[in-house]
């Protein structure tokens, strides 16, 4: 069945870039994505990316797609504490469903 | 606009005792969802109604979840007897309906659910 990888942490320094990776296994999936979960809250969609494309940049985030290896990056640049939290990657089975990885906690330390 | 509002945001009940979970989607939203997240994982999608029909339910135990959308719009997930491996978050999503996405789904603050 379907498998979304994640590593589990991931930690940087205020100002690095953050670079947080993820597999998947559905070569099918249309759209891939990116939530981020704070501390007793809800998902926060942060971004996705259609299947056919290989980059997208939205402000300090940089999506990476590498279809032929089922590779799923997120960068963040000029990462600040305010973005520690858990990211998921997430891909789109037919009919809408998503299948999350199991999530990378990233802490950023001042 | 208004996000998807869930209540109530935390419960602890008995094993065997029933629990249950409110969800009201955005406005205009016709695909709801319910996600179980346990502690150190993903959300694992339960059911998913289209309008006031279901979608999808194969990931939900039927022998003691049930769940139900009756005018289309909000949404009840009820969990009778429940056991301790029951114990998680409950998420609630919504998103528009449009012919090939990215159906981006929203999510509400969730419920926390501890079962001792």
């Amino acid at each position: 069945g379907e498998d979304v990888e994640q590593s589990l942490f991931l930690s940087v320094r205020e100002g690095d870039s953050s670079v947080i990776n993820c597999t998947y296994t559905d070569s099918s999936s249309t759209y891939l994505y990116w939530y981020k979960q704070e501390p007793g809250a809800g998902l926060q969609l942060l971004t996705y990316i259609f299947s056919n494309m290989d980059m997208k940049q939205d402000q300090r985030l940089t999506v990476l797609l590498n279809k032929k290896d089922k590779h799923l990056s997120l960068r963040i640049a000029d990462t600040q504490t305010g973005d520690s939290a858990i990211y998921f990657c997430a891909e789109l089975e037919q009919g809408g469903k998503l299948i999350f990885g199991q999530g990378t906690e990233l802490s950023v330390k001042p | 606009e208004a996000g998807v509002a869930q209540s109530p945001r935390y419960k602890i009940i008995e094993k065997r005792q029933s629990v249950a979970f409110w969800c009201n989607p955005i406005s205009g939203h016709a695909t709801l969802y319910w996600y179980q997240q346990i502690l150190g994982q993903g959300p694992k999608l339960l059911i998913q109604f289209q309008n006031n029909g279901v979608v999808d339910d194969s990931q939900l135990p039927k022998d003691r979840f049930s769940a139900e959308r009756l005018k289309g719009v909000d949404s009840t997930l009820k969990i009778q007897p429940a056991k301790l491996e029951d114990s998680a978050v409950y998420l609630c999503a919504s998103s528009s309906t449009g012919a090939g996405g990215p159906y981006e789904q929203y999510f509400g603050p969730g419920t926390r659910l501890t079962v001792t």
